[in-house]
């Protein structure tokens, strides 16, 4: 059974600060995705990581997926009130799954 | 635009009663899937399904069935509701199997009381 791990549970930092949070598996991955859920809304996705070691960049937001394919982050950089929310890592070869989320809280 | 909708938005039954909520996607997609989401367990797969008359239960089917006559619908139905089920349910929507972007619809907040 394939699971997916995410760290922190929770987080709540100022806003300007920089933070990462994981996605861990003990599985290989053909891709991950990352989804990013507001209150009352259905998930929405944000990007997809394929290769192995791959980064992809979305403005304030980088994800890197790991070289084994096990394991992917993803980095904020000066973080802004707009970024909270719950994230989302997911994956599957037959059905989608998702870890527990990170619940990240930007404090203005 | 496509979009994918779920009805009713909120719903409170009593404990054994049958409930059935229903998911709409003008995506064309083969593949749907049910989800639920508690506190502390994130987003769990209840069923899904990869075309019209195809169904396979996920991780937490128990109390749960569906059935999908087309394409655009994939009903969910508690049997004879819990208060253990009480959760908000998403259904959502993927063009192919596994690793590609799912679309979500907003969700229906489910009371068994």
């Amino acid at each position: 059974t394939q699971l997916l791990e995410q760290s922190p549970q929770f987080l709540s930092i100022q806003e300007g600060e920089n933070l990462t949070v994981y996605c861990n598996s003990s599985s290989v991955f053909s891709s991950l995705q990352w989804y990013r859920q507001e209150p009352g809304e259905g998930p929405v996705l944000l990007v997809t990581v394929v290769t192995g070691g791959e980064v992809k960049k979305l403005k304030r937001l980088t994800f890197q997926f790991g070289d084994a394919r096990k394991d992917s982050s993803l980095h904020i950089t000066a973080a802004q009130p707009g970024d909270t929310g719950l994230y989302l890592c997911a994956g599957g070869r037959d059905k989608i799954i998702f870890g527990k989320g990170t619940r990240l809280h930007i404090l203005p | 635009d496509a979009e994918i909708t779920q009805s009713p938005r909120h719903k409170i039954t009593e404990t054994g009663r049958q409930v059935t909520l229903a998911c709409h996607q003008t995506w064309n997609h083969n593949n749907m899937f049910w989800y639920r989401q508690d506190l502390g367990h994130g987003l769990r797969l209840i069923h899904y399904s990869y075309g019209v008359q195809d169904t396979n239960k996920g991780e937490v089917s128990d109390g749960y069935s569906v059935s999908r006559s087309n394409t655009e619908d994939l009903p969910l139905t508690l049997e004879s509701a819990a208060s253990s089920q009480t959760s908000v349910y998403f259904c959502a929507s993927s063009a192919w199997q596994g690793g590609t972007e799912a679309f979500f619809g907003q969700g229906t907040r489910l009371t068994v009381v």
